[in-house]
């Protein structure tokens, strides 16, 4: 079975350029879920979707961060303007809907300078 | 306070030895409680979950759960170098959401 898939892995922009991100959760995983993971912290929900529609995004900070995913398949998360504090590791999950284990993708390094 | 607090560490044992590793959380209605592996610069990997009150063994691992007190253990034992990890818990609040530990370092001295 494939895993969650998430490009890029690393990336490297000056504040206040964009970036987006991208994931492919694992086949018939209906609940996705992107994560930031700061350093030296744990990973903190931004935003959950179950199919295409979101089911929560109370800590996703709405002025700079939107995320989409159509087709409730692939999601993909944009940062507009990037701030020094947005450096993290963005983990996407996903898992089949009312089943409590989630499953991460190999994260997605971003290095704003 | 923090919802989901663990022991600050770093925890440092010899091989062979019990690795003992503490999460408390503030939501009492919690209902699902999750260990996550994560090596570095990997992605957390989830190894155990528990949801009832007790012990609950897979292998060298051991969950424990005690509601009253709001208190989740993972028990490795024998440990192995290989166990060196940043160790991650989770809960699921009463909201659905799944709130993590900043995590426990465990380093496992050959």
């Amino acid at each position: 079975e494939a895993g969650v898939a998430q490009s890029p892995r690393y990336k490297i922009i000056e504040k206040r350029q964009s970036v987006a991100f991208w994931c492919n959760p694992i086949s018939g995983h209906a609940t996705l879920y992107w994560y930031q993971q700061i350093l030296g912290q744990g990973p903190k929900l931004l935003i959950q979707f179950q199919n295409n529609g979101v089911v929560d995004d109370s800590q996703l900070p709405k002025d700079r961060f939107s995320a989409e995913r159509l087709k409730g398949v692939d999601s993909t998360l944009k940062i507009q303007p990037a701030k020094l504090e947005d450096s993290a590791v963005y983990l996407c999950a996903s898992s089949f809907p009312g089943v409590y284990e989630q499953y991460f993708g190999p994260g997605t390094r971003l290095t704003v300078t | 306070q923090k919802e989901v607090e663990q022991n600050s560490g770093p925890l440092s044992v010899p091989e062979g030895a019990i690795a003992s590793l503490n999460c408390t959380y503030s939501d009492r209605g919690s209902q699902s409680f999750f260990w996550y592996r994560q090596y570095s610069g990997k992605s957390p990997e989830l190894i155990m979950f528990i949801y009832s009150n007790g012990d609950k063994e897979d292998g060298r691992f051991t969950a424990q759960l005690n509601k009253a007190s709001q208190y989740v253990s993972l028990l490795i034992r024998d440990s192995q170098p290989s166990d060196s990890a940043t160790y991650l818990c989770a809960v699921r609040t009463n909201d659905y959401k799944l709130s993590f530990g900043a995590g426990t370092t465990v380093t496992v001295r050959a």
